[in-house]
C-alpha cells in the first residue's frame, strides 16, 4: 500500500534551518511528484511548493523563495524539504503529499516543527 | 498568483441536511487543477475531489464537486456526523477554508 512516512518532530531556534524527510513506499517514486504543505497553529493550509521526482525540478510558492529547498533521493525514494532562516511564524505541522498533475492523493502523517528561542 | 476565496467561512447545519460550499478563483483556472480536501484535527488532509468533479478513491457518493472557470462548488448531499470538519479548495494555493459545524 502507498505510504509516505515523515521524519519526527523538531525544535529549532530562530535563524536556524530544518530539514524534513518524507520516505515513500508502495509505488514507483519517480512516477509522481511530491508537494509540501504546512499548517500553522489555528491557521489554514498553506502550499509551499512541488518537486518532480524524475528530474528534481522544483517550484516554490512566492513567499518561500530564497529560503526553501526541496530535493529528492531516488535511491531511497525519499523527498526532503529544507527551510532556512526560521522564524517563530514558521512553527507549523509540515506535510508531504504524493502529487500527479495536481492530484495529491496520499499524505504523510505530518511533522511538527517548533521555532522557539 | 491565483487567490481562492471560499464561502461561507462557517456553515452550521444538522446531520441529514445538504451542504453547499463555494470556492471562487481570482482568475479563471483549469478545472483539472482544482481539488477539495477535508481536514480534521490531528489528521492529514484527505483528498475528496480532484479535477473539480471526480471523487477520489473511497470517497462516498454523497460528496460531489462541480463548476468551472472561476466558480466551483463542493456539495455534500446528506450530512453524516463524520462530515463535520474544515474543507479547503486548492489550485496551487489553498482557499482559507470553510468550517462545517453541527447546528
Amino acid at each position: 500500500q502507498v505510504q509516505l512516512v515523515q521524519s519526527g518532530a523538531e525544535v529549532k531556534k530562530p535563524g536556524a534551518s530544518v530539514k524534513v524527510s518524507c520516505k515513500a513506499s508502495g509505488y514507483t517514486f519517480t512516477n509522481y511528484g511530491i508537494s509540501w504543505v504546512r499548517q500553522a497553529p489555528g491557521q489554514g493550509l498553506e502550499w509551499m511548493g512541488w518537486i518532480g521526482t524524475y528530474d528534481g525540478k522544483a517550484g516554490y510558492a512566492q513567499q518561500f523563495q530564497g529560503r526553501l529547498t526541496m530535493t529528492t533521493d531516488t535511491s531511497t525514494s525519499t523527498a526532503y524539504m529544507e527551510l532556512r532562516s526560521l522564524r517563530s511564524d514558521d512553527t507549523a505541522v509540515y506535510y508531504c503529499a504524493r502529487d500527479l498533475h495536481y492530484i495529491r492523493d496520499y499524505w504523510g502523517q505530518g511533522t511538527l516543527v517548533t521555532v522557539s528561542s | 498568483e491565483i487567490v481562492l476565496t471560499q464561502s461561507p467561512g462557517t456553515l452550521s447545519l444538522s446531520p441529514g441536511e445538504r451542504a453547499t460550499l463555494s470556492c471562487r478563483a481570482s482568475q479563471s483556472v483549469s478545472s483539472s487543477k482544482l481539488s477539495w480536501y477535508q481536514l480534521k484535527p490531528g489528521q492529514a488532509p484527505r483528498l475528496l475531489i480532484y479535477g473539480a468533479s471526480t471523487r477520489a478513491t473511497g470517497i462516498p457518493d454523497r460528496f460531489s464537486g462541480g463548476g468551472s472557470g472561476t466558480d466551483f462548488t463542493l456539495t455534500i448531499s446528506r450530512l453524516e456526523p463524520e462530515d463535520f470538519a474544515v474543507y479547503y479548495c486548492q489550485h496551487d494555493t489553498f482557499g482559507q477554508g470553510t468550517r462545517l459545524e453541527i447546528k
